[in-house]
């Protein structure tokens, strides 16, 4: 899976398979992960984050799951959509400020029909 | 509609010339922010700015200059010291509360030739 600092190039899906993204973090010290989808050429969109009190958050269609023990972030995509075609990367903050984010390189996800 | 504009979506530029990148936002946020964007790599923080007239460097601010005179703008000056300027460049915003997340523009994509 993505790593903040490695990459993980494409990932592909069938539309209507539910689609697992991961992202593995080296920072224990990180408290706070956001999930962002950047369709070409445009700006990130912010999906859903989480904090580290937490270890799973349901948006809609979207579930992030974080795993502290092993320092492992994922974002469940459900019922996978041709416009859910798209980077999507972590990111993760030590931190009060998004000064201090870290983001990682992101994962192509592509739907196929 | 509330969001962040950057200017202009593509740019090219000879090589020698400085350029402005603009970015304004009428989210009524405190907080922007100017991020670089390369093939297969994470956003790198160039310049951010937590206040008017206030700024402070990032983690790769060389051969860039910004400004902050008024809460909705915060333009980029790529000057000729940057030596490898063309690249996708990322303008973003937050209200600065603990963990608020980043809403990102469309971006500009910059080429030197």
């Amino acid at each position: 899976g993505e790593s903040v600092g490695l990459h993980l190039p494409t990932l592909s899906v069938q539309e209507g398979d539910n689609s697992i993204i991961n992202c593995a973090y080296s920072n224990s010290a990180s408290d706070y992960f956001i999930w962002y989808k950047q369709e070409s050429g445009k700006g990130p969109q912010f999906i859903i984050d989480i904090r580290s009190n937490m270890d799973k958050r349901q948006g809609q269609r979207v579930t992030v799951l974080l795993n502290k023990t092993v320092k492992h972030l994922s974002l469940q995509i459900a019922a996978t959509q041709p416009g859910d075609s798209a980077v999507y990367f972590c990111a993760e903050n030590e931190g009060d400020s998004a000064r201090q984010l870290t983001f990682g390189s992101g994962t192509q996800l592509t739907v196929l029909p | 509609d509330g969001g962040i504009t950057q200017s202009p979506k593509y740019l090219f530029r000879k090589e020698g010339q400085n350029v402005t990148l603009s970015c304004e936002q009428n989210l009524n946020h405190d907080a922007m922010y100017w991020y670089r964007q390369d093939p297969g790599q994470g956003l790198r923080l160039i310049y951010y700015s937590q206040i008017v007239n206030d700024f402070q460097k990032g983690d790769i601010a060389e051969g860039y200059s910004v400004s902050r005179e008024k809460k909705e703008s915060f333009p980029l000056t790529v000057t000729s010291a940057q030596k490898n300027p063309t690249a996708f460049y990322l303008c973003a915003s937050t209200s600065g509360d603990h963990n608020s997340p980043l809403h990102f523009g469309n971006g500009t994509r910059l080429t030197v030739t």
